[in-house]
């Protein structure tokens, strides 16, 4: 059974970077030849496609936040991190991240709270 | 503003019907049968109901069911239960620019 367990600081502060790590377990991240993504979630909103990374280091990325986010793998540890730059309130979010498959997001972590603020 | 259109609520009596429509261009849910539907239940993390339009992942009800027509996909949940009370979002693939656009989601009220 795959799980997936975001990791990271709570409170990030304005135009500071948030940087978040999902830890893959119960399955290899490359072996599986997979994407794996991040989606979020801002206080009583909908949910916003942050990217997604495939098993290789390719990266796709939601083209509101291009500009400020990166996706990162890190096979050795089973790791895939999130980093968003020059955050704002606006990023105020959980933070899920996501195993996509077949064009769905077939496994969610369980989401970890991110607030911005000073 | 969300890229593909839902109702904000939607509601039934148990074991009635309640569909919910989800409306894009042709270039989101139009242009590819990639539309995905998932229930949300306060505080925890969505869950994948429906995958390409119309499939059931293992072990989700076949009380729900998707469709597509055109540019507008629909998620029917039919006998409606207690637990089906919750937040639901679609999403669809959108090409290799913008790959996936959500849904704002709807709330389905169990009466």
């Amino acid at each position: 059974q795959l799980q997936l367990q975001e990791s990271g600081p709570g409170l990030v502060k304005p135009s500071e970077t948030l940087s978040l790590t999902c830890t893959v377990s119960g399955g290899s991240i490359s072996h599986s030849r997979d994407y794996w993504g991040w989606i979020r979630q801002p206080p009583e909103k909908g949910l916003e496609w942050i990217g997604n990374i495939y098993y290789s280091g390719s990266s796709y990325y939601n083209a509101t936040l291009k500009s400020r986010v990166t996706i990162s793998i890190d096979t050795s540890k089973n790791q895939f991190s999130l980093k968003v730059n020059s955050v704002t309130a606006a990023d105020t979010a959980v933070y899920y991240c996501v195993r996509p498959r077949d064009y769905a997001f077939d496994d969610w972590g369980q989401g970890t709270m991110v607030t911005v603020s000073s | 503003q969300s890229a593909l259109t839902q109702p904000p609520s939607a509601s039934g009596s148990p074991g009635q019907s309640v569909t919910i429509s989800c409306t894009g261009t042709s270039s989101d849910v139009g242009g590819y049968n990639y539309v995905s539907w998932y229930q949300q239940h306060p505080g925890r993390a969505p869950k994948l109901m429906i995958y390409h339009v119309s499939e059931r992942p293992s072990g989700v009800p076949d009380r729900f069911s998707g469709s597509k027509s055109g540019n507008t996909a629909s998620l029917t949940v039919s006998g409606l239960q207690a637990e089906d009370e919750a937040d639901y979002y679609c999403t669809s693939y959108a090409g290799s620019t913008n790959v996936y656009v959500f849904g704002g989601g709807t709330r389905v009220t169990v009466l």
